[in-house]
């Protein structure tokens, strides 16, 4: 499959854990997206690679919230010390696109990760 | 910051029904405009987009949708819907000058077979 895959597909951690999350997007974009969906709402943007750069922040995205992607491969969202409100679906998505400026290209979204913080 | 409205939380229809799905936006700049849709189990998916050109957009499976600047909207349609387009869909706003897509809340449809 060639599509965005993303690790683990369901966590459940206690309060105040670290966990982290793995996407590994479409081999050949160089582009990648980290969104957080909750009940009853659409996807809300998190933040932006284009390779390994981090090019866009969310003020959505906390100090807890931490993103990678050291090769300009795959990427890591950890998120410190887990509050229940960040119980969540977590989706990545990927796209490629010329360097700078909007994206014209499709955005490809991965099944997500759903977390649950007790 | 932009902000996108979707009018209806849920729709059901009957199959053969024509269907509009409502989508406004507040921006005052350019946009590039996007439905996805997300059939039940499955990942997100582009039903279409808009960048430029002409405002009547066409995407997958009969779907299209038209911008209408004026009124900041882009409302999706079908002339006629089927059982298997039972879905979530989500109508999304891109600024042209970054890569923060705001999604609406998203809109139920059910079909009725």
């Amino acid at each position: 499959d060639t599509g965005v895959s993303q690790n683990p597909r369901h966590k459940i951690t206690k309060r105040g854990q670290n966990v982290t999350f793995r996407c590994d997007p479409i081999s050949e974009h160089n582009r990648l997206y980290w969104y957080r969906q909750t009940l009853g709402q659409g996807p809300e943007f998190l933040t932006y690679f284009q390779n390994e750069a981090q090019l866009e922040k969310s003020r959505l995205l906390s100090d807890r919230f931490s993103a990678e992607r050291p090769k300009g491969s795959f990427s890591t969202l950890e998120i410190q010390r887990t509050e229940q409100g960040d119980s969540a679906m977590y989706l990545c998505a990927s796209s490629s696109g010329l360097a700078g400026g909007s994206s014209y290209n499709e955005q490809f979204f991965g099944p997500g990760t759903r977390l649950t913080v007790l | 910051a932009q902000s996108v409205s979707q009018h209806n939380h849920h729709v059901i229809l009957s199959e053969a029904a024509s269907l509009e799905l409502g989508c406004n936006y507040s921006y005052g700049g350019t946009v590039n405009l996007f439905w996805y849709v997300q059939y039940p189990g499955q990942h997100l998916q582009l039903l279409l987009k808009y960048f430029s050109g002409d405002p009547l957009v066409k995407g997958i499976k009969g779907f299209e949708a038209e911008f209408i600047k004026s009124k900041f909207s882009f409302n999706l349609r079908k002339p006629s819907v089927q059982w298997s387009d039972t879905a979530e869909y989500f109508c999304a706003v891109m600024p042209y000058n970054n890569n923060d897509m705001r999604f609406g809340a998203g809109t139920r449809l059910t079909v009725k077979p």
